[in-house]
């Protein structure tokens, strides 16, 4: 069974401080993995997308991470702002028979960021 | 570019009501997709269209939501007769033809709330 599991479900840090997020999936055969922002009340937002030969990708202070070896994903926020407070979706297509591209969703990180 | 516009932004309707929301999405984007979201199951994908065509209808939940998509710019999905357990914030998004390397790009959602 395609599945993306999230972790923590919920994640609390000072304002300044990094954290990670963890995202194991199953979905087969993998085409690539995306980390997905959204914010409260608005549709998900695009971070970074990665394909089976890419290990890292940054945008700004987004780091994720691919390990298609073991199906993990990690996205690594740096010098947290106020403004990252907002649920991450970890977000895993695979190829389907007919040629279309089916994404499997996470539930999400909830990330709230104090001052 | 005004990106995936969905209407309308809040719905709420009484039990037993028929309810359609529409979607408009990005102008040379050939894939859209539906999805609902519940803070109980996250994001589900319910059906997804390539040059509105549809190609995967099995997230549907059951007979009483129907979506259309009759031509490139515009898309349905509706919900007859309409259950309180059918609340929830539903999603549009679109892509381009390929590869999704750029991502989906979602609208900003329809809250349904069902009473």
């Amino acid at each position: 069974k395609n599945q993306v599991e999230q972790s923590p479900q919920s994640l609390i840090i000072l304002e300044g401080k990094n954290c990670t997020l963890q995202c194991n999936y199953t979905v087969s055969p993998f085409s690539n993995l995306r980390w997905y922002k959204q914010d409260t009340g608005r549709g998900p937002v695009s971070l970074t997308i990665m394909t089976f030969s890419e290990n890292t990708k940054s945008n700004g202070r987004y780091t994720a991470t691919l390990d298609a070896d073991t199906k993990q994903s990690s996205l690594h926020i740096t010098a947290s702002q106020l403004s990252d407070s907002a649920s991450y979706i970890c977000v895993v297509s695979r190829l389907s028979s007919g040629g279309s591209y089916i994404p499997t969703f996470g539930r999400g990180t909830s990330l709230i960021v104090h001052p | 570019d005004a990106g995936v516009i969905q209407s309308p932004r809040h719905e709420v309707t009484e039990m037993g009501q028929e309810v359609t929301l529409r979607c408009k999405p990005i102008s040379g984007h050939n894939s859209l997709f539906w999805y609902r979201q519940t803070m109980m199951r996250g994001l589900e994908l319910l059906i997804y269209f390539n040059n509105n065509v549809p190609i995967d209808d099995s997230g549907m939940p059951e007979d009483r939501f129907s979506a259309k998509m009759p031509n490139a710019s515009f898309s349905t999905l509706k919900i007859q007769p309409s259950e309180p357990r059918d609340s929830a914030v539903y999603f549009c998004a679109s892509s381009r033809p390929g590869p999704p390397l750029h991502g989906y790009t979602f609208g900003s959602g329809t809250r349904l709330t069902v009473v």
